[in-house]
């Protein structure tokens, strides 16, 4: 059984600039949640996505955003990126957001 | 305010000995907990996980405990392997939310295996 997928593994992105983000989950699993990590902050939840809606979001500003398609992959997307949104950014998927959660390799985001 | 906490940023054991990574929590919301394996650079690893219910549960060499009381909960590794060395996230979660709220970590203890 396939894990989970997040692609690309490593980006780097000019400040100011937006940047999107792939996860595709277990098969089967329909919540799909994001997670920023970063030294200072450790691993910080953004949001949970169950059947393409938007269950529950994370204190981060409105720049950070996500989707989920009917086939559960989800996609998060970064506008007008600041250095500070370097970070390793982890997907994980769930059955159902009730039981353990499985987490991807992580797209490792750097602003320079 | 840290909801949940992980108070030794590191533990050194030796190898063959027994584990104990603590974990503490003040969200009394929290009814589902899970731990957490993570090399650098790589996503967490699923361990073990324990429900309000039970107080228990065990996977091989890794045994979860929970005391609601103190809000506390420990897992326990025997035998320790050099394998082990990594960070372990102690996580919870709600699930009087349906499952929506995510997960809140710890902020990880790293444990080294001496030969």
């Amino acid at each position: 059984k396939a894990g989970v997928t997040q692609t690309p593994r490593y980006l780097i992105k000019t400040r100011g600039q937006q940047v999107t983000l792939s996860c595709s989950p277990i098969s089967g699993h329909r919540s799909v949640s994001w997670y920023q990590q970063t030294p200072g902050q450790g691993l910080q939840f953004l949001f949970e996505y169950f059947s393409e809606t938007q269950r529950n979001k994370g204190n981060f500003p409105g720049r950070f955003s996500g989707r989920q398609f009917s086939n559960s992959r989800s996609e998060m997307n970064v506008s007008t990126l600041e250095l500070g949104d370097s970070a390793l950014y982890l997907c994980a998927s769930s059955l159902t957001g009730l039981t353990e959660a499985f987490f991807g390799q992580g797209t490792r985001l750097t602003v320079v | 305010d840290q909801q949940v906490k992980q108070n030794s940023p590191s533990l050194s054991v030796q190898e063959g000995r027994i584990s104990i990574l603590n974990c503490d929590y003040t969200n009394s919301m929290f009814d589902y907990f899970l731990w957490y394996k993570k090399y650098p650079a790589e996503g967490p690893t699923f361990l073990i996980s324990i429900s309000s219910i039970k107080d228990k549960n065990e996977d091989g060499r890794f045994t979860v405990f929970l005391n609601k009381s103190a809000k506390h909960l420990s897992l326990h590794i025997v035998p320790s392997q050099p394998g082990d060395s990594a960070v372990y996230f102690c996580a919870a979660s709600s699930t009087s939310g349906g499952g929506a709220d995510g997960l809140t970590f710890g902020k990880g203890t790293h444990l080294i295996i001496q030969p």
